[in-house]
């Protein structure tokens, strides 16, 4: 069975810190899809990244980059230098790769708070 | 333009009512799906549809009957509403290809609060 855990619930932060949430993942398939959501106070889900089981290079996006490690089974996602805005839940998210249209199996979420 | 639009953005009722939340998307997707967030902010899959036939029916309540008139399209029917019904209904879309990625995009969130 596909399981997310997101071991952190709550994270404070003061801005311009770092800060890395951690997601590790269980699944049995070979080829699959490893996500990242933000949903912000307002309560839309933003999609932020998606990575291929097969691709294990690290991204980068401005402030934002993922780890992606097939050996630990984890997907961490750093914030650098982060800002009020940042402050948000963040779920870490999995899916089948072997047809498109599947569910996504969501970790229970990160919240993140930034203060000033 | 708005990707993906859910109406109504609240919906307050009572007990034992009927209500309809509505979908669209105007992104060409031609799967569509139901999420559900609980008040500790757990999604998870109620349905999910793909060029208007049921490809994903999780354990949900046979009260909740979704219809996808078109594939632009997944409208979610709740009959005889229970106050475990509360939540946050999300409505998301996706292209089938794996070319894609499986990549959902969500509408806003329908809040229902069953009083």
């Amino acid at each position: 069975a596909q399981k997310v855990t997101q071991a952190q619930t709550e994270i404070s932060v003061v801005e311009k810190e770092d800060v890395t949430l951690d997601c590790v993942y269980e699944t049995r398939d070979t080829t699959y899809y490893l996500f990242w959501y933000k949903q912000p106070p307002s309560g839309e889900l933003v999609f932020l990244i998606r990575r291929n089981s097969f691709d294990e290079q690290n991204e980068i996006s401005g402030r934002y980059s993922w780890n992606f490690q097939k050996s630990t089974s984890s997907f961490n996602f750093t914030i650098t230098a982060s800002q009020v805005v940042d402050s948000a839940v963040y779920f870490c998210a999995l899916s089948e790769a072997k047809q498109a249209g599947t569910a996504l199996i969501f970790g229970k979420g990160t919240t993140l708070s930034v203060s000033s | 333009d708005t990707a993906v639009s859910q109406t109504p953005k609240y919906l307050v009722t009572q007990m034992g009512n009927d209500k309809s939340i509505k979908c669209e998307q105007n992104l060409g997707h031609d799967t569509m799906y139901w999420y559900k967030q609980d008040s500790k902010k757990f999604l998870k899959i109620m349905f999910s549809y793909n060029n208007k036939e049921l490809i994903i029916n999780e354990t949900v309540p046979n009260r909740f009957s979704p219809k996808s008139p078109d594939k632009a399209h997944l409208n979610l029917h709740i009959n005889s509403l229970e106050l475990g019904d509360s939540a946050v209904y999300f409505c998301a879309s996706s292209h089938t290809s794996v070319v894609w990625g499986n990549i959902q995009y969500f509408g806003a969130g329908t809040r229902l609060s069953v009083l």
